[in-house]
């Protein structure tokens, strides 16, 4: 079968660095990507990894290893703003799949 | 640019009666997805258009769903009947490209359907 695990929740310091990590198993595979979604908000993208390694884009950066079918999603000088849940979404032979989302506590 | 557009954006609707959800992607967007989100749980899959071809329907759960997309334009989901475990937030997104661009989706404000 096909699934995509994250950790349900993750508490960080207004200010500090945060991980969250996406392992997934899939058939076949096309890209991991991130998005972000605000209390009753849609889903908005964050970035994409179609190729190992590690994506920046401003205060984030996500990194792929297909090896380990593994990656993460890394936010830097975290702001009360960044508080949401996030989702990876991987795109395997039939269709895209999301992660249940990890909902990220900011504490000031 | 405007972006994908959903409507209504609550519907409250008896057991068996029938609910037609709306969605208008970003224009020029070949691509359309329905994604339903249960209350805490994963965003799921429903179906992938591209241009007015359904190219995967895999994730709608049963007969009692219907999508369309006349003309490559907007696309409706109807329900009918509809039943209690169909409650949750349906999303509509689109993507660029024909040749399988959908890590970049841009999703839009999502439909909340509560069947009572």
């Amino acid at each position: 079968g096909q699934s995509l695990e994250q950790p349900s929740e993750v508490t960080a310091v207004e200010g500090a660095i945060v991980q969250i990590n996406c392992t997934y198993q899939t058939s076949g595979f096309y890209g991991l990507s991130w998005y972000q979604q605000h209390d009753g908000g849609a889903p908005t993208f964050l970035s994409y990894n179609g190729l190992d390694g590690l994506e920046e884009t401003g205060r984030f950066s996500s990194f792929l290893s297909r090896s380990d079918s593994y990656g993460y999603l890394l936010l830097q000088e975290l702001q009360m703003k960044d508080s949401a849940s996030y989702f990876c979404a991987v795109r395997g032979d039939d269709k895209i799949i999301f992660g249940k989302g990890t909902r990220l506590h900011i504490l000031p | 640019e405007a972006g994908v557009t959903q409507f209504p954006s609550h519907s409250v609707i008896e057991k068996g009666q029938t609910v037609t959800l709306r969605c208008d992607p970003i224009s020029g967007h070949d691509n359309l997805y329905w994604y339903r989100r249960v209350m805490g749980k994963e965003i799921k899959f429903l179906l992938h258009f591209v241009k007015e071809s359904k190219q995967d329907e895999s994730g709608m759960p049963n007969n009692r769903f219907l999508a369309e997309r006349t003309g490559g334009t907007y696309s409706t989901l109807k329900v009918q009947p509809a039943e209690l475990e169909d409650s949750g937030v349906y999303f509509c997104a689109s993507s660029q490209g024909t040749s399988g661009t959908h890590y970049e989706q841009y999703f839009g404000p999502g439909t909340r359907l509560t069947v009572t």
